[in-house]
């Protein structure tokens, strides 16, 4: 979705170095997600903000922080990237009234060596 | 605590067929049922959704039924064509006691739509 931008698209780095994944959003919604899509394991939610605010851990959330610079912006970092971390990464949004339908950025593929 | 069961993993249909994936969830809290297709390269998109007091939801050649009683929905996609092969994913969402809704996703069904 155009709507949801995700930046990088791919990213390799190495294992104890700090990245960040940032996501921007031109849809209005007032809360963000970032999620971690392995193989066999679905979408496991990482972080979750409802505004600029308020910052939520989500099931997985070790490992990984979170900054919401604005209400479109929503970063992710790894502060100490380990191999295990290597995922694919999604955003997503979505509106205060309807808040259980998310729209989701196209991912970014990272890969720890 | 809670899960989303999907199956299957992979499913291989001619052109043509229908396909049918099905989902199963433990909250019984549960209230609301997306459905999204990821195509290769891109995010998951919505591309149906059923509420739990609706059984059957149609959309041209999908459909979402829902069983509360068996903690049960299904997505069917009839006259299945080449442009259906995708990752579907089924979830689950319940409203958290913040006010946010909690979603779990199943682990997603990869279809092949074979020419």
């Amino acid at each position: 979705d155009a709507d949801v931008t995700q930046t990088p698209r791919n990213r390799i780095t190495k294992t104890g170095k700090r990245i960040m994944l940032e996501c921007s959003q031109t849809k209005g919604h007032d809360r963000m997600y970032w999620y971690r899509q392995d193989p066999g394991l679905g979408l496991r939610l990482i972080y979750y903000s409802f505004d600029v605010k308020d910052i939520n851990k989500g099931e997985i959330s070790d490992g990984y922080s979170v900054s919401r610079q604005a209400q479109a912006k929503f970063s992710l970092s790894l502060e100490s990237a380990i191999p295990n971390q290597t995922a694919l990464y999604f955003c997503a949004t979505s509106d205060r009234l309807r808040q259980e339908t998310q729209y989701f950025g196209p991912g970014t593929r990272l890969l720890v060596l | 605590g809670e899960n989303v069961e999907q199956h299957p993993s992979t499913l291989s249909v001619q052109e043509g067929d229908s396909a049918v994936i099905k989902c199963t969830y433990s909250d019984s809290a549960s209230n609301y049922f997306p459905w999204y297709k990821q195509e290769l390269g891109k995010g998951p998109q919505l591309i149906i959704d059923i509420r739990s007091n609706v059984g059957e939801k149609k959309d041209q050649r999908i459909a979402v039924t829902l069983n509360k009683t068996a903690k049960h929905f299904s997505l069917h996609i009839t006259e299945t064509q080449p442009e259906d092969s995708a990752v579907y994913f089924c979830a689950a969402s319940s409203r958290g006691i913040t006010g946010g809704f909690k979603t779990i996703f199943g682990a997603g069904t990869r279809l092949f739509v074979k020419a």
